[in-house]
């Protein structure tokens, strides 16, 4: 079983739409969790910390459910500037060590 | 992000050679890593340094290098003996918060 696991997709939604995201994670000891989003050939950039609580930061919503061991990720009334791969991010208590998913790829459609 | 440099963007190199890449940073991060990526694929750590002088090895550090003489500084060479070594390299910090930003990465092509 992978470290964390995501939906490869791609997830084709049209504009406007709202669309999840979930990633689990298989080590309890996890200890912060990220979303970065991926342009086509560019470095990650970092899309938001997923709390403990829940957080959200416009149209994008973070939740984290650590008795499933799992994160997710919202986004309410797609751009299409919204086009790009979605990274899950854990890292582990205890070392400065960070487990990426392989991506969740987003294709929002006029 | 803005704050680390990678150079160059783009580097070709002969089979047999080695190839450093830079990667410097002005966010006063301690903590510095370098993954590697293939197309269609994940990030894969290959070293992290969390303190100037130290380093460890990450999940695919055969036939690469590094050195942390620098707080700013942390090169990567890549040495004759990393079989496939064509990938897209991406450097990292991270500070207190955790959280892990990246420079623009080096496509190394190796023929």
């Amino acid at each position: 079983r992978k470290e964390v696991e995501q939906d490869p997709g791609p997830f084709n939604v049209p504009e406007g739409a709202t669309v999840a995201f979930n990633c689990t994670y298989s080590n309890s000891a996890s200890q912060s969790f990220f979303w970065y989003r991926q342009d086509c050939r560019k470095e990650p950039k970092l899309l938001m910390s997923v709390y403990s609580s829940g957080n959200e930061d416009g149209r994008f919503t973070a939740q984290l459910n650590r008795a499933s061991q799992y994160i997710s990720l919202l986004i309410r009334d797609s751009k299409l500037s919204d086009s790009a791969t979605y990274l899950c991010v854990v890292k582990v208590a205890g070392t400065y060590k960070y487990i990426f998913g392989t991506g969740t790829r987003l294709k929002v459609l006029a | 992000d803005g704050g680390i440099t990678q150079s160059p963007k783009y580097l070709f190199r002969k089979e047999g050679q080695n190839v450093t890449l830079s990667c410097e940073q002005n966010l006063n991060h301690d903590a510095m890593y370098w993954y590697r990526q293939d197309p269609g694929q994940g990030l894969r750590l290959i070293y992290y340094s969390q303190i100037v002088n130290d380093f460890q090895k990450g999940d695919i550090a055969e036939g690469y290098s590094v050195s942390r003489e620098k707080k700013e500084s942390f090169p990567l060479t890549v040495t004759s003996a990393q079989k496939n070594p064509t990938a897209f390299y991406l450097c990292a910090t991270a500070g207190s918060s955790y959280e892990q930003y990246f420079g623009p990465g080096t496509r190394l092509t190796v023929t």
